[in-house]
């Protein structure tokens, strides 16, 4: 059980925002939304993560709503190279293991 | 700093035989993860370890078995291998804080089991 809801698929034309959205809408007060994106056949890589406030850092943007039930990632100018799946995960709170909970993402297309 | 290294990057496997994947990570991380993706899939956690010595069962524990001897290597273990074991495994490792921190992915190891 992902725990997070995210559209399959989007399109996104070169140079534009990108905007990904995430349901988390039954996340407990002390959980985390962290972001993940996979490049085809590499490990994951980790993007950026918050628990209440927006949160910005040199790859993205994270805005959480005031409810924490959702979240978007935005990618400011998106290049080719963006493309890839995006995971929008809750941090496991179970003993303190930091274990992330992986769902099917969304898959970002880059389009020239 | 090489980060988190796995090795072998592919192999084949026949069905029963045994195989050991080793992930390494040199940036002291207390954390190390095992993770399976199969086609189209996200990731599924198979086993993870707090510390050195210590292993516990993720998601999808069954038919592997892993070693954390030492601090720097995480093991994992196929006794006896399945066609279902067909997969892309991943390593992870992160920081010991809150448990807050986030993991750093090894480049997979590509197993197909016949």
């Amino acid at each position: 059980d992902a725990k997070t809801t995210q559209p399959t698929s989007m399109d996104c034309a070169e140079g534009r925002a990108a905007n990904l959205p995430c349901n988390h809408s039954t996340i407990s007060g002390n959980e985390y939304v962290y972001w993940y994106r996979q490049i085809h056949s590499q490990g994951p890589q980790y993007i950026i993560h918050g628990l209440k406030n927006n949160e910005t850092n040199e790859m993205a943007s994270l805005i959480i709503t005031e409810d924490r039930k959702s979240s978007t990632l935005i990618l400011p100018h998106a290049t080719l190279r963006d493309t890839a799946v995006y995971y929008c995960m809750r941090e496991s709170h179970s003993g303190n293991t930091g274990k992330l909970i992986f769902g099917q993402g969304t898959t970002l297309q880059v389009k020239p | 700093n090489a980060g988190v290294t796995q090795t072998p990057k592919f192999r084949v496997l026949k069905t029963g035989q045994s195989m050991t994947l080793l992930c390494a990570q040199d940036m002291n991380h207390e954390y190390m993860y095992w993770y399976r993706q199969d086609p189209g899939m996200g990731l599924r956690l198979i086993h993870y370890s707090v510390g050195e010595g210590t292993t516990a069962k993720g998601e999808v524990p069954d038919g592997y078995n892993v070693s954390r001897l030492k601090k720097q290597n995480f093991l994992l273990g196929l006794e006896s291998a399945a066609p279902s074991q067909t997969s892309v495994y991943f390593c992870a490792s992160s920081p010991w804080t809150s448990g807050r921190e986030t993991q750093y992915f090894g480049p997979g190891t590509r197993l197909l089991v016949l």
